[in-house]
């Protein structure tokens, strides 16, 4: 099983609601990500996490709280979101951990959550 | 990790190759180059990468230039379902992807 599944796959939400975006990988990887792409732009990484905890947040604002309760599943909590948070928010994952410098990290990414803020 | 410039679009007729070139002529001696695609609406899937030999697997071939500041990502025959966005990156093999920009592939029957 090499794939990497996404739910929703697609979301509507207030400003005022929380809501969550669902991560699932069955490929024993141990680092999981979260990206947000923005129409017609490049993903741009949010979050890293390396054996279940968090390694990297990319200065992300505290309206999106990550969370990744085992080696397979990782969450993205979105409260009091803006209208300009509207995105493809895209899950990734990959063999190796942080710091395997050396190695090639090939990430497989799941089809996203297109996210629409009202 | 070093930046890369690829051209924003390329258009490549049916069944020919499809040169993609990159430049990278900040790398260092440890980076990787990686080349990813996102076909529309969907996630970015992985091609191919190297170090410093070129590359060759099911999907592409990658050629490293000798002094590594740049590398053509080559897909041998293009087909319609080619046509993508393709990102090349360069990392030092650990697990953080910042894309660029990309070069706009377009397949022409």
């Amino acid at each position: 099983d090499t794939e990497v599944t996404q739910t929703p796959k697609h979301l509507v939400m207030g400003m005022t609601n929380k809501k969550s975006l669902k991560c699932e990988q069955h490929m024993g990887h141990r680092a999981m990500y979260w990206y947000k792409q923005k129409a017609k732009k490049p993903p741009e990484l949010m979050f890293v996490y390396s054996y279940e905890k968090l390694s990297i947040n990319e200065s992300v604002p505290s309206r999106f709280s990550p969370e990744c309760p085992n080696s397979s599943l990782l969450n993205l909590h979105l409260h009091a979101l803006q209208p300009e948070d509207s995105a493809l928010y895209l899950c990734a994952s990959s063999h190796y951990a942080v710091g395997r410098v050396g190695s090639y990290n090939e990430q497989f990414f799941g089809p996203g959550t297109r996210l629409t803020v009202l | 990790d070093a930046k890369t410039t690829q051209p924003p679009s390329m258009d490549c007729a049916e069944g020919r190759a499809a040169n993609l070139p990159c430049n990278h002529s900040t790398i260092s001696g440890n980076e990787y180059v990686y080349w990813y695609r996102q076909i529309h609406s969907q996630g970015p899937q992985y091609i191919i990468h190297g170090l410093k030999n070129n590359e060759t697997n099911e999907m592409a071939s990658l050629i490293i230039t000798e002094d590594r500041k740049s590398s053509t990502l080559i897909l041998p025959h293009a087909t319609l379902r080619d046509t993508a966005v393709y990102y090349c990156i360069v990392t030092s093999g650990t697990n953080n992807l910042f894309f660029g920009t990309g070069t706009r592939l377009t397949v022409i029957p």
